[in-house]
């Protein structure tokens, strides 16, 4: 079984710092596909990065990059420059074969001070 | 664009009501999600269509019915609810082709079961 497991339940960040959210993920599938999402208030998910199990290069999207370590199981996110719109929950998620289910983890709600 | 809309936003329904969420997507999508959210939890899958059809039921309770009358749409139906069934319904598409595609939410609808 799969299994996401964010640590943080929650953090406050000064406007304009780097944040890095925590996530370590249990699979024994060989291929799978690792995401991070973002929640405000509102409800919407938002899909923010995807980093690929067979992927050599960590993924970046603008102000967002993921610190892929397969070893350690671990698919931290990583936001630089923070904004007063990045306070939010934050969700890591993991996908594999069968239907392309994602399991998510318990997220992280991010709160970022002016 | 990357747009999945659900209406309504908001519902409130008694016991003995029957309602029906509704989804939709116009990026030529093949796979549709229905998922459950309760509040300060992460989402939970419920259903998985893929080209229209049924292929992951998360041993949801009958009292919700799914239904994908064409690409585009998906329905769920509910009857009989209870008021622990109070939450944040998600949909989602996908392309259909399988591991590590992206997820793309809409904005849910937030519904209260008296």
């Amino acid at each position: 079984a799969q299994k996401i497991t964010q640590t943080q339940p929650g953090m406050f960040v000064q406007e304009k710092e780097a944040v890095t959210l925590d996530c370590t993920y249990d699979t024994s599938d060989p291929s799978y596909g690792l995401f991070w999402y973002k929640q405000p208030s509102s409800g919407e998910m938002i899909f923010l990065i995807y980093q690929g199990s067979y992927d050599q290069q960590n993924a970046t999207e603008g102000r967002y990059s993921l610190n892929f370590q397969k070893a350690r199981k671990s698919a931290n996110l990583v936001i630089s420059a923070s904004q007063l719109g990045d306070s939010a929950m934050y969700f890591c998620a993991m996908s594999r074969a069968a239907g392309n289910k994602l399991t998510f983890g318990g997220g992280t709600r991010v709160l970022v001070k002016p | 664009d990357t747009e999945v809309t659900q209406t309504p936003k908001h519902l409130v329904m008694g016991m003995t009501n029957k309602k029906s969420l509704k989804c939709e997507q116009h990026m030529g999508h093949r796979a549709m999600y229905w998922y459950k959210q309760k509040a300060k939890k992460p989402p939970e899958l419920m259903f998985v269509y893929s080209y229209e059809k049924l292929s992951i039921n998360e041993s949801v309770p009958s009292r919700f019915s799914p239904e994908c009358p064409n690409s585009s749409l998906l329905n769920l139906h509910l009857h009989a609810l209870q008021p622990e069934d109070s939450a944040l319904y998600l949909c989602a598409s996908s392309q259909g082709r399988g591991l590590g595609e992206t997820q793309y939410f809409g904005p849910g609808t937030r519904l209260l079961v008296l």
